[in-house]
């Protein structure tokens, strides 16, 4: 079974610095997709990014990207311009075929 | 607002019991995704159906049961409850298959005592 894995179960990022959020993934596919979601305190999930495995080129979408290392089967979040509406759990996830698995999470702090 | 709705938002109810947590999702969208989350174990998907067939399947227990009717609208049955069933549980719609974005109903907390 394919695992994602959030090795930093808490991070804290001052106002406007820029964090990286880190995930990896175990899996012997070579066609699926990577997500990463925003979980507020509001409970809610927002997707944050997604990524194709066979783009080659990095996701970007505004102030949040991505560092997509396939071989490594690394998929890490990077914030820039950190906010206090980022403050949130944020799930990395994983999607093929047949199975879609999320991480344990990482809780980010904003601090002011 | 994702669009997508799900009642009742909260539940309480004995171990044992019987419950059906309901589903709507966003106009247009044909697939529907069934997500646990429990404190100890993070987000787990359940099940997926695609214009009422079930598409997919994950970790859904055999106590567990979902359909998707003719009108998209999509419901999980969960029977005899256990201590370890109280969670939130998510409903998630997408226009086509799980490579798309899915948007996330605002959850159902069931809590068994």
């Amino acid at each position: 079974a394919q695992t994602v894995t959030q090795s930093q179960p808490e991070m804290s990022v001052q106002e406007a610095e820029t964090v990286t959020l880190s995930c990896t993934y175990d899996t012997s596919e070579s066609d699926y997709y990577l997500f990463w979601y925003k979980q507020p305190p509001s409970r809610q999930m927002i997707l944050v990014i997604r990524q194709e495995a066979y783009k080659q080129q990095n996701a970007t979408e505004n102030r949040f990207s991505v560092n997509f290392q396939k071989a490594a089967k690394s998929f890490s979040l990077k914030i820039s311009d950190s906010q206090l509406g980022d403050a949130a759990m944020y799930f990395c996830a994983y999607l093929d075929n047949n199975d879609m698995r999320f991480g344990a999470g990482t809780r980010l702090t904003v601090k002011p | 607002d994702s669009g997508v709705t799900q009642t009742p938002k909260h539940l309480i109810t004995a171990t044992g019991q019987r419950v059906t947590l309901r589903c709507s999702p966003r106009s247009g969208d044909l697939s529907v995704y069934w997500y646990q989350q429990s404190l100890d174990q993070g987000l787990q998907f359940l099940i997926q159906y695609y214009n009422g067939e079930e598409r997919a399947k994950g970790n859904i227990l055999e106590r567990f049961s979902a359909q998707q009717f003719p009108d998209l609208h999509s419901e999980l049955n969960l029977s005899s409850l256990e201590l370890g069933d109280s969670a939130l549980y998510f409903c998630a719609s997408s226009v086509l298959g799980r490579a798309n974005e899915q948007f996330f109903g605002p959850g159902t907390r069931l809590t068994v005592l």
